[in-house]
């Protein structure tokens, strides 16, 4: 069993739709939860960051940490063409390795 | 905005050349991670270092692949000889350490490699 399991997609939305991305997770000792967003040829960017559980919004982008469960998701809110990307999403305990989902293809359609 | 710049951005060779990638980190950033993404695919880890000791190459294919970071600062990755399969996103990563909240990795632009 992967560490990290992420829907590759490709997942196409409307603009202005809601996005849910999720993730799930096997290693009950990860306490950093990553979100980064990779254009085509580029390297990935820090799009949000949570330490433990809960909630944290930033603008139209919010990032929920369910422990319990081990899953984590990240929303978009009223999606652009702009979002239109791959999210990875990323996990790791304390001073150790990171690890990566394989990443979700968005496309959002004018 | 500080940032991991790395060299080249795009490499084209033929296999069974020789290939180097330069990684510099952020300033004051002690971990530093070479990464390989094939396309459609999340980064895996080819090497680890803090400052200038390497803490994981487990999946570094040491055969063909080495790594340095002589003084602790930037990094090179280098494959001799390259194979085909080499082709792929080879992503640099550094990250600030020590307290929570720090545990986040900024990555570089990504070298792109294709090897024909």
């Amino acid at each position: 069993q992967k560490e990290v399991e992420q829907d590759p997609g490709p997942l196409s939305v409307p603009e202005g739709a809601i996005v849910s991305l999720n993730c799930t997770y096997s290693n009950s000792a990860f306490q950093y939860f990553m979100w980064y967003r990779q254009y085509s040829r580029k390297g990935p960017e820090l799009l949000m960051y949570t330490y433990s559980s809960g909630n944290k919004e930033d603008g139209r982008f919010t990032a929920q940490v369910d422990k319990s469960s081990k899953y984590i998701s990240l929303f978009i809110r009223d999606s652009q063409p702009s979002d239109s990307a791959t999210y990875l999403c990323a996990m790791s305990a304390i001073g150790n390795q990171f690890y990566f989902g394989t990443g979700t293809s968005l496309t959002v359609i004018p | 905005e500080a940032e991991v710049a790395q060299s080249p951005r795009y490499k084209i060779t033929e296999k069974s050349q020789a290939v180097a990638f330069w990684c510099d980190p952020i300033s004051g950033h002690a971990t530093l991670y070479w990464y390989r993404q094939i396309l459609g695919q999340g980064p895996e880890l080819l090497v680890q270092f803090q400052d200038e000791s390497v803490v994981d190459d487990s999946q570094l294919p040491k055969d063909r692949f080495s790594a340095e970071r002589l003084k602790g600062v930037d990094s090179t990755l280098k494959i001799q000889p390259a194979e085909l399969g080499d082709s792929a996103m080879y992503l640099c990563a550094s990250r600030l350490g020590g307290e929570a909240g720090a545990n986040v990795l900024t990555f570089g632009a990504g070298s792109r490699l294709t090897v024909l």
